[in-house]
């Protein structure tokens, strides 16, 4: 079975400053790995995924993410929090034999202070 | 180009009503997955269907949930004889049409969120 461990469920970064939210997975394949971000009622919103290649992966509004075989791990991270992105986060993986089903982590929360 | 439309976008329900939620994927999407959103507990994945066939339910309880995915008309996921514990947000979200694979990304609705009084 697949699964993802977000082991923090708050993340609390003054405006300005780098930010990580940490992931960890386990699959019996190969990992794709995602993360995702949900504003207050609003649906989920891609951020970034890693299927192959280049161990950092860049995605949307300055976001990157770093996969690590070794340590199972996909930390989000970023240069400089806005504000603008408190929001909840979400890991995601699946693995690649075959189908199946998108497994999310709990979500961790970023609060991004001015 | 619309993108995943879930409604209602909110319900209420008295205990032992059913529940009609409704998703219609992205144009060029046939593929549908239903998620639930419970405080502390993240997304649980529930069902995943193509037109007219459900392709894994593991994640659906045993009793009162089902759903459908026809071949006119949105998905739909069904709850019956609501109770309180089934209060919560309900996602839908699909993924490009054509042969699966595990690299496709899944576009969410903004969610239905049902209350059982």
């Amino acid at each position: 079975a697949q699964s993802v461990a977000q082991p923090e469920d708050q993340v609390n970064v003054a405006e300005g400053n780098p930010l990580t939210v940490k992931c960890t997975y386990s699959v019996s394949g190969n990992p794709y790995l995602f993360w995702y971000v949900q504003y207050p009622n609003r649906g989920l919103q891609f951020l970034l995924k890693y299927i192959t290649g280049d161990n950092l992966v860049k995605g949307s509004y300055g976001f990157e993410a770093e996969f690590n075989k070794s340590q199972t791990s996909f930390h989000l991270k970023k240069p400089s929090a806005l504000v603008s992105d408190s929001a909840l986060y979400f890991c995601a993986v699946r693995d690649d034999s075959g189908y199946s089903t998108l497994t999310f982590g709990k979500g961790t929360m970023l609060l991004v202070s001015p | 180009n619309a993108g995943v439309m879930q409604n209602p976008r909110h319900l209420v329900r008295r205990r032992g009503q059913e529940a009609r939620l409704r998703c219609s994927p992205m144009k060029g999407h046939s593929h549908v997955y239903w998620y639930r959103q419970l405080p502390e507990e993240g997304l649980k994945f529930m069902v995943y269907l193509q037109k007219e066939n459900i392709i894994d339910e593991s994640g659906m309880p045993k009793e009162r949930f089902s759903a459908e995915f026809p071949k006119e008309g949105p998905s739909i996921l069904r709850i019956q004889q609501v109770v309180r514990g089934d209060s919560a947000a309900y996602f839908c979200a699909s993924s490009p049409s054509g042969t699966f694979s595990g690299a496709n990304v899944l576009t969410f609705g903004a969610g239905s969120r049902l209350t059982v009084l």
